[in-house]
């Protein structure tokens, strides 16, 4: 079975940095580019970026260039997406997805609570 | 930056049927995407490339695109349909970068 698997919620403080995963199973990982996408909570879906294992070949939202970093080490299938200063605002639900012909593999997803 | 707009909220009655519209200055050009998020669930494709339909998602789901409006229709809306739904294209710079449309909220009811 073809599937993404994130790391669990975290609860951090404004300034603090922050990884979170998206260990990808059951397909050629290296194969597919994988996308980041935040949910802010009661708001829709946002395309924050998108990573090829292969080479690291890295886009990004102009929304989100700056402001998060996207990384992956593909001999243990793993994507991540970090932080180096948290805010408030990046409190959210945060979906890695792989790109076939479509986001057709998404994670279950990763909450991430920001509160001082 | 690129955006595709919908409408905030469509409703229909069990057994009619559903339109979604999605409006993007490329999608003459570029494919879009259709995609339903249940409450609390991550989102699902439902239809790909304009028209085309995944396996295991319902025949009631279809796609098509004219112009700079794609459209995504559910005909025969089940209350099982209820959801959101956005649509998903990339703009036409060929960069490799996706936009979200703003979503829409079905009720069946």
């Amino acid at each position: 079975e073809m599937q993404l698997v994130q790391s669990g919620a975290e609860v951090k403080k404004p300034g603090e940095s922050l990884k979170i995963s998206c260990k990808g199973s059951g397909y050629s990982f290296s194969s597919y580019w994988i996308a980041w996408v935040r949910q802010m909570p009661g708001k829709g879906l946002e395309w924050m970026g998108i990573i090829y294992p292969v080479d690291s070949e890295t886009r990004y939202s102009p929304s989100f260039q700056g402001q998060v970093t996207i990384s992956v080490d593909k001999s243990i299938n793993t994507a991540y997406l970090q932080w180096s200063s948290l805010k408030a605002s990046d409190t959210a639900m945060y979906y890695c997805a792989r790109e076939a012909h479509a986001l057709d593999v998404w994670g279950q997803g990763t909450t991430v609570t920001v509160s001082s | 930056s690129y955006e595709l707009t919908q409408p905030p909220s469509v409703s229909v009655s069990p057994g009619q049927t559903a339109r979604i519209t999605c409006s993007g200055d490329a999608l003459p050009k570029k494919h879009a995407y259709w995609y339903q998020q249940k409450s609390g669930q991550a989102p699902v494709v439902v239809i790909y490339e304009d028209n085309k339909r995944p396996s295991g998602i319902p025949e009631r789901f279809s796609g098509s695109s004219s112009g700079t409006l794609a459209t995504l229709t559910i005909g025969g809306a089940q209350v099982e349909d209820e959801a959101d739904y956005y649509c998903y294209s990339t703009d036409s710079s060929g960069n490799h970068i996706w936009v979200f449309g703003t979503g829409t909220k079905v009720t069946v009811l």
